[in-house]
C-alpha cells in the first residue's frame, strides 16, 4: 500500500540553524499538510498546501517557516532559524482530494531536537 | 478556538474484554470526524472518517459511532487483543481538505 515517507527520522540541530524536513507524499495525492506534536501536547496543525500554494496556515506558522514542493514528488518544511521551542515530532500528511470521506495519510514523522 | 477532547486519557484492558472511549467536539460547523490508531514509532493509521449524524463504521473488532448534534463519537474495541494496544486519536474538521484539529488521544494498553 502506498505510504507517506519522511526523512530524516531524527534531526538534531543547534539553535539558530536552519533545518529542512523532507516528505514524499503518496503519488496521486494533491493536498499536503504539516503537523507537529510537542512532547506531552496534542498534535497541532501547521500548514496545508494545494496547487503549489499555501491554502491555510496556523498562527504557529510564522515567517520562520516555509514550505515548498520543489519537484513532482517532494514536499519540504523549512525552519530558518530554529528555536528551542521548535523541538517536536513533525508529521507530513497527504490526501487525495477534497471530498468528505477521504482521510489524511500520515508519515512516520521526523523527531526534531533543538540544542 | 476549536476544542476536541478525548476521555479517558489512558485505560488498561484485560485481553478478551471489550472497551470504549469518547471523543467530544464542537457540534457547530461540523464536517467530518476522523479516528486514527497510532502505535509508537509508527505513523497514525486512518481508521474511520465519519460525516453523517448517526454514522456507524466498523473495521474488524473496532467500531465507531457519531452524534453530530451533541458533538461526540464513541470508539469501541470488542474482545481486545494485545495488538490493539495503541493511542487512538480523533480529529475534527470543518471543511473538506481543511486542517484536522486533534484530541489528546486515548492510550489503550491491553494486558495478556
Amino acid at each position: 500500500e502506498p505510504e507517506v515517507t519522511q526523512t530524516p527520522s531524527h534531526q538534531v540541530t543547534q539553535m539558530g540553524q536552519e533545518v529542512i524536513l523532507r516528505c514524499v507524499p503518496i503519488s496521486n495525492h494533491l493536498y499536503f499538510y504539516w503537523y507537529r506534536q510537542i512532547l506531552g501536547q496534542k498534535v497541532e496543525f501547521l500548514v496545508s498546501f494545494y496547487n503549489n500554494e499555501i491554502s491555510e496556515k496556523s498562527e504557529i506558522f510564522d515567517d520562520q517557516f516555509s514550505v515548498e514542493r520543489p519537484d513532482g514528488s517532494n514536499f519540504t518544511l523549512k525552519i530558518r532559524s530554529t528555536k528551542l521551542e521548535d523541538s517536536a515530532m513533525y508529521f507530513c500528511a497527504s490526501s487525495r482530494q477534497f471530498v468528505s470521506n477521504q482521510p489524511q495519510h500520515f508519515g512516520d514523522g521526523t523527531r526534531l531536537s533543538i540544542l | 478556538i476549536l476544542n476536541v477532547e478525548q476521555s479517558p486519557q489512558s485505560l488498561h484492558v484485560q485481553e478478551g474484554d471489550s472497551t470504549n472511549f469518547t471523543c467530544s467536539f464542537p457540534s457547530s460547523n461540523f464536517y467530518a470526524l476522523h479516528w486514527y490508531r497510532w502505535e509508537t514509532a509508527k505513523s497514525p493509521e486512518a481508521l474511520f472518517v465519519m460525516t453523517l449524524n448517526g454514522d456507524e463504521k466498523k473495521k474488524g473488532r473496532i467500531s465507531a459511532t457519531l452524534n453530530t448534534k451533541e458533538g461526540y463519537s464513541y470508539l469501541y474495541i470488542k474482545g481486545s487483543q494485545p495488538e490493539d494496544s495503541a493511542t487512538y486519536l480523533c480529529a475534527f474538521n470543518i471543511a473538506a481538505g481543511n486542517k484536522l484539529t486533534f484530541g489528546g488521544g486515548t492510550r489503550v494498553l491491553v494486558k495478556p
